[in-house]
């Protein structure tokens, strides 16, 4: 069955530029979120969405990030004006719910490697 | 403030050996929690996940142990095959109304053959 996927698989962007990833979840999946991993860090909890509403998005690390989801399926992550900073792998998951428990298992794509220059 | 922990970040165990990997965490509100395992260019993978009501979990090769009043967690893997070199993390979640996980930095298993 169809996982969780992802494009770009890469993006190269310099320094300023705006960029959008986006993050198609598994079918019927109403739980999704967005991670990010920095060069040796773990992974760091960005948005998560039920359906279409974003209940928190604590992990934004600023204003130039923001996301929005559609008819409870496909996401997109839009980062303004990158910083070289913002250079690390987005991954985005999804779960069948977020109440709890199993329901919870969250399925990751591949990821977006960002690098801005 | 890291409240999920993986101290060692590499472990180099031999082929048909057992491979322990540690975790600790400090909020007592997490009730559950996985092991994911990452190869490079890759998203992380499901392996195996604990309810805090439970303190063990066996998936064929894969067991994960939870200690609740240490606060601490090891996935055991046996026999550890050369397939298994990988960056495995953990993770858990609480009842904070998302269910977002909170990772620990990974450790990089390597397996001997």
């Amino acid at each position: 069955g169809a996982g969780v996927s992802q494009s770009p698989s890469n993006k190269v962007t310099e320094k300023g530029k705006d960029v959008e990833l986006r993050c198609d979840p598994i079918s019927g999946h109403t739980a999704l979120y967005w991670y990010r991993q920095s060069l040796g860090q773990g992974l760091e909890f960005l948005i998560y969405f039920q359906g279409n509403s974003a209940p928190d998005k604590s992990g934004l690390p600023s204003d130039r990030f923001s996301a929005e989801r559609t008819g409870g399926s496909v996401s997109t992550l839009t980062i303004q004006r990158t910083q070289q900073e913002d250079s690390a792998v987005y991954l985005c998951a999804s779960s069948l719910a977020s109440s709890g428990g199993a329901a919870n298992t969250q399925y990751f794509g591949p990821g977006t490697r960002l690098t801005v220059l | 403030d890291q409240q999920v922990k993986q101290n060692s970040p590499s472990l180099s165990v031999q082929e048909g050996r057992i491979s322990i990997l540690n975790c600790d965490y400090t909020n007592s509100m997490f009730d559950y929690f996985l092991w994911y395992k990452k190869y490079p260019a890759e998203g992380p993978t499901f392996l195996i996940s604990i309810s805090s009501i439970k303190d063990k979990n066996e998936d064929g090769r894969f067991t994960v142990f939870l200690n609740k009043s240490a606060k601490h967690l090891s996935l055991h893997i046996v026999p550890s095959q050369p397939g298994d070199s990988a960056v495995y993390f953990c993770a858990a979640s609480g009842d904070f109304g998302n269910e977002k996980l909170t990772f620990g930095t990974g450790t990089r298993l390597t397996i001997i053959p």
